[in-house]
């Protein structure tokens, strides 16, 4: 299984801007997956995308692939206080489990 | 909604005690998983379970067991606990329909104290 190493390791702003976090991997994948993680909580699934797609949105979710760069970026548009949480990415290739890196503490301040 | 309960939100055991932590998922998912999460190392999984009574180690099993009698639970097992398994215990679920590399589901954890 391969890591995601996530990027910056800790984000801090206001409400209302918005919040970019990145993600680089080492080998080619099948997905990537992006997780949030609320102290001291269990990770919940945000989104998906396929090694064939280069973007994918969900509600204020924006997520890019560049698999020729071997990396992907959350942006998370007019950021509000409950977004403040830990978000881990989670490239997925062969048939090996998903592995998690150490994420990106995301601290949105009212 | 995938529902995944972990049995305690917060446990205290003894060096030396065995410990069972237990997770239950309510979606007839066939994967489970155990993770473990520790500040600045992230997370890292000690076994999974594709099927009943099926398990198979992950990147860090020593110190732990598993078992996996009914396909809804999964169970994980510290033998003779000790201080360094304080950590944060994550179980987690999957459909199974693509393989052990598809969207996990989440249990709300457990935090471990070993004294």
């Amino acid at each position: 299984s391969q890591q995601g190493e996530e990027d910056p390791q800790a984000l801090s702003i206001q409400e209302g801007e918005n919040a970019t976090m990145n993600c680089s991997y080492k080998t080619s994948i099948n997905n990537l997956q992006w997780y949030r993680q609320n102290s001291g909580r269990g990770l919940v699934h945000l989104i998906l995308i396929r090694s064939n797609e280069r973007e994918k949105h969900s509600g204020r979710l924006r997520v890019t692939l560049d698999t020729s760069k071997k990396s992907s970026s959350l942006l998370i548009t007019a950021s509000r206080a409950a977004d403040t949480a830990s978000y881990f990415c989670a490239p997925n290739s062969g048939y090996s489990t998903l592995t998690f890196g150490k994420g990106t503490m995301l601290l949105v301040s009212p | 909604d995938v529902k995944v309960t972990q049995s305690s939100r917060y446990l205290v055991k003894r060096t030396g005690e065995k410990v069972f932590l237990e997770c239950v998922q309510d979606m007839d998912h066939e994967n489970m998983f155990w993770y473990r999460q520790d500040p600045g190392l992230g997370l890292r999984l000690i076994y999974f379970s594709y099927d009943v009574k099926m398990k198979e180690k992950g990147d860090i099993p020593e110190g732990y067991s598993v078992s996996r009698e009914k396909k809804e639970r999964f169970s994980l097992i510290l033998e003779s606990a000790s201080t360094n398994q304080t950590s944060m215990y994550l179980c987690a679920s999957s459909p199974g329909l693509a393989g052990i590399r598809e969207t996990q589901y989440f249990g709300p954890g457990t935090r471990l104290l070993v004294l």
